[in-house]
């Protein structure tokens, strides 16, 4: 149980391209969802926490309007890097959890996208 | 500031050693703290959940301590096999009272067979 997949695995494009990266749990209802960004060996970077039916909480220094967070139903949320450069490629990784906003429950990620802008 | 360390060093051990992986953390005073394991270019997996008046976990080859005087987690994988070759992250709390997870930069353990 507690399955969660992630869509596209990898993306190649131009700079300039906006890219849609979608985020769905496929057994469970979550009502937050979570974006993180992840360098080569280094630590996940926590982007933003996704509510349904709310406006995305964005982590200090992530842009909001270039990273758009859609979370339209309680198994679904959209990550968008509209107008992508260079400096965005690397690995986006969602995950969702169960339980409300509070919860302490464990977070269940998908396989990740690896995004590389050309 | 918050700071969690891992040994950023790669654990190398024998196949049937007990590979014990540390997480250390200042600054904080987290309710839980959780043990996830990311093998190359997947999402991490979550393995054990230990929360703050809780002195040890186990499951199955796992067992995690979380001492909070010393501020440290311990991670033991007992009779370690070469499968368990991965990296593995430590995550806690945030300050905040929204329980999102703040995460270490991981230690990567290879287990030679």
């Amino acid at each position: 149980g507690a399955v969660v997949s992630q869509h596209p695995s990898w993306v190649i494009c131009k700079s300039g391209t906006s890219v849609k990266i979608e985020c769905r749990s496929l057994d469970f209802q979550a009502t937050t969802m979570f974006w993180y960004r992840q360098f080569p060996k280094q630590s996940l970077m926590l982007m933003a926490t996704s509510n349904e039916g709310s406006k995305a909480t964005y982590e200090q220094g992530v842009e909001k309007d270039k990273f758009l967070i859609n979370h339209a139903s309680l198994t679904l949320s959209t990550l968008t890097v509209t107008s992508a450069h260079p400096e965005d490629s690397s690995f986006y990784i969602c995950s969702a959890r169960l339980g409300g906003s509070y919860s302490n429950q464990p977070q269940h990620f998908g396989d990740g996208t690896r995004l590389s802008i050309l | 500031s918050q700071k969690i360390e891992q040994n950023s060093e790669a654990l190398n051990i024998q196949e049937g050693k007990t590979a014990t992986l540390t997480c250390n953390y200042t600054n904080y005073s987290p309710a839980y703290l959780q043990w996830y394991r990311q093998d190359p270019g997947r999402g991490p997996v979550f393995l054990l959940l230990i929360r703050e008046n809780e002195k040890e976990k186990r499951k199955e080859r796992l067992k995690v301590t979380f001492d909070t005087t010393l501020k440290q987690s311990l991670f033991h994988i007992t009779a370690s096999q070469p499968a368990d070759s991965a990296t593995y992250l430590c995550a806690l709390d945030g300050m905040d009272s929204s329980y999102k997870l703040i995460f270490g930069s991981g230690t990567r353990l290879l287990v030679r067979p």
